[in-house]
């Protein structure tokens, strides 16, 4: 099946600066990737999402960047606030498949 | 809406007793899902569902049972719980079919102990 590492497991930024979160997949097959944001004691929430067919996709502070030759996708957190600090976590899937998550990267925000 | 719902928040078991996780969603989707989130580790499927009275195995259903009788409710099963399942337990679901994908929303999830 596919497998997806995600990179790096913790990260302390100043806030205003930027943060960026690395995934690899292995699958060339997958298509859609998700990156969900985990507060604590909640459920993953979903923050932004790429396709197979776009290389960037931008929603306010937060875009995702895709390499599909290189089979890696960032998150890139612009003027991190401390509301920022949580846990994400990228997915890749392929279609008709499963939802294959990363393990998590703990970004925490520096007042 | 209240979206997809957990009960229990927490609980705690001791080897060989079961229980059941309730999820329920109230969007109509059709696609529901359990997964378990161990410490450090990523979302692992254990089972999902296309609607009422279909389910299938995901990657980590071993110990594990599900059924869907209302496209509402999805409950997971633990048989003679052991210690490899402790872990936080996630439901999840989405409105559309593979391959169109869409947005899983999650429920709160169920931090369960097996002592």
């Amino acid at each position: 099946g596919e497998n997806v590492e995600q990179h790096p497991s913790t990260l302390s930024v100043q806030e205003g600066d930027s943060a960026v979160i690395k995934c690899t997949y292995s699958d060339s097959a997958s298509n859609y990737f998700p990156w969900y944001k985990q507060e604590l004691g909640k459920g993953p929430q979903l923050i932004i999402d790429i396709r197979s067919n776009v290389g960037e996709k931008k929603d306010q502070r937060i875009a995702v960047t895709l390499n599909k030759t290189a089979k890696h996708f960032s998150l890139h957190i612009t003027e991190t606030q401390p509301e920022d600090s949580a846990v994400y976590f990228c997915a890749a899937y392929i279609t008709g498949n499963q939802f294959y998550f990363g393990t998590g990267t703990s970004l925490t925000v520096i007042p | 809406n209240a979206g997809v719902t957990q009960t229990p928040k927490f609980r705690i078991l001791k080897i060989g007793q079961s229980m059941t996780l309730q999820c329920t969603q109230d969007m109509n989707h059709n696609y529901m899902y359990w997964y378990r989130q161990d410490p450090g580790m990523g979302l692992k499927l254990i089972y999902y569902s296309v609607g009422a009275g279909i389910t299938d195995k995901g990657e980590v259903p071993n110990g594990y049972n599900v059924s869907r009788s209302t496209t509402e409710d999805f409950p997971l099963r633990l048989e003679l719980a052991a210690p490899s399942q402790t872990s936080v337990y996630f439901c999840a679901s989405t409105v559309s079919a593979f391959p169109s994908t869409d947005t899983q929303y999650f429920g709160p999830g169920t931090r369960l102990t097996v002592l």
